[in-house]
């Protein structure tokens, strides 16, 4: 039972090439979120999704895609990188047992853009 | 506009104290208020939460106290350890599955 997995863990890219980052959870859940992390910002949400085929915008959603085409799988694309988007991007699916809900996370993609 | 604000950015704490953080919210529609640990080069894990129809609730050394009129809570670690010392958020939530908003995080370190 691995969680969370991102792939992949660095990356460095030249501003305007692009990039998908995968994110794949094998605890079944139906949510799965994508944040952002920048210095003194806290977590910023990107888009999530409620289930498969679905992909709803967050915070901030600008100059980021997502595709949900398997339960297991959430997708963040960038189309043409900008160096504003250097930051470490977090994957997250979600349960609710009981009174709680759960957001388990993966360890992190940390990405620059030159 | 920030929906959810924490403080202090960081503090130190000696071994044995008690750290303390802060956070206050402005939707009162929020139901739902967890913090969260993330240590260096990892991903946030769930810690703690608390939904608004206690004041309190205590898991070993960590409490929420929770302040439904003054729109606050708060993160009270007891004997801080050092393996304490990490980045801690609280978050909140409108509903079950709804998204969390986060606030910006406390950085502690508990200090010999």
């Amino acid at each position: 039972n691995a969680g969370v997995t991102q792939t992949p863990k660095f990356r460095v890219l030249k501003t305007g090439q692009s990039m998908t980052l995968l994110c794949a959870q094998d605890m079944n859940h139906e949510y799965m979120y994508w944040y952002r992390q920048d210095p003194g910002m806290g977590l910023r949400l990107i888009h999530y999704s409620v289930g498969e085929g679905t992909t709803a915008k967050g915070e901030v959603p600008d100059g980021y895609n997502v595709s949900r085409l398997k339960k297991q799988n959430f997708l963040l694309g960038l189309e043409s990188a900008a160096p504003s988007q250097t930051s470490v991007y977090f994957c997250a699916s979600s349960y609710s047992p009981g009174g709680l809900d759960i957001q388990y996370f993966g360890a992190g993609t940390r990405l620059s853009v030159l | 506009q920030q929906q959810v604000k924490q403080s202090p950015q960081s503090l130190i704490v000696q071994k044995g104290g008690i750290s303390i953080i802060n956070c206050a919210y402005e939707n009162t529609a929020f139901d739902y208020f967890p913090w969260y640990q993330q240590f260096p080069g990892k991903g946030p894990a769930l810690l703690i939460a608390i939904r608004p129809d206690v004041s309190e609730k205590k898991e070993g050394r960590f409490t929420i106290s929770f302040n439904k009129s003054a729109k606050q809570f708060s993160l009270h670690i007891m004997d801080s350890q050092p393996g304490d010392s990490a980045t801690y958020f609280c978050a909140a939530s409108i509903r079950r599955n709804t998204p969390l908003v986060f606030g910006k995080g406390t950085r502690l370190s508990v200090i010999a």
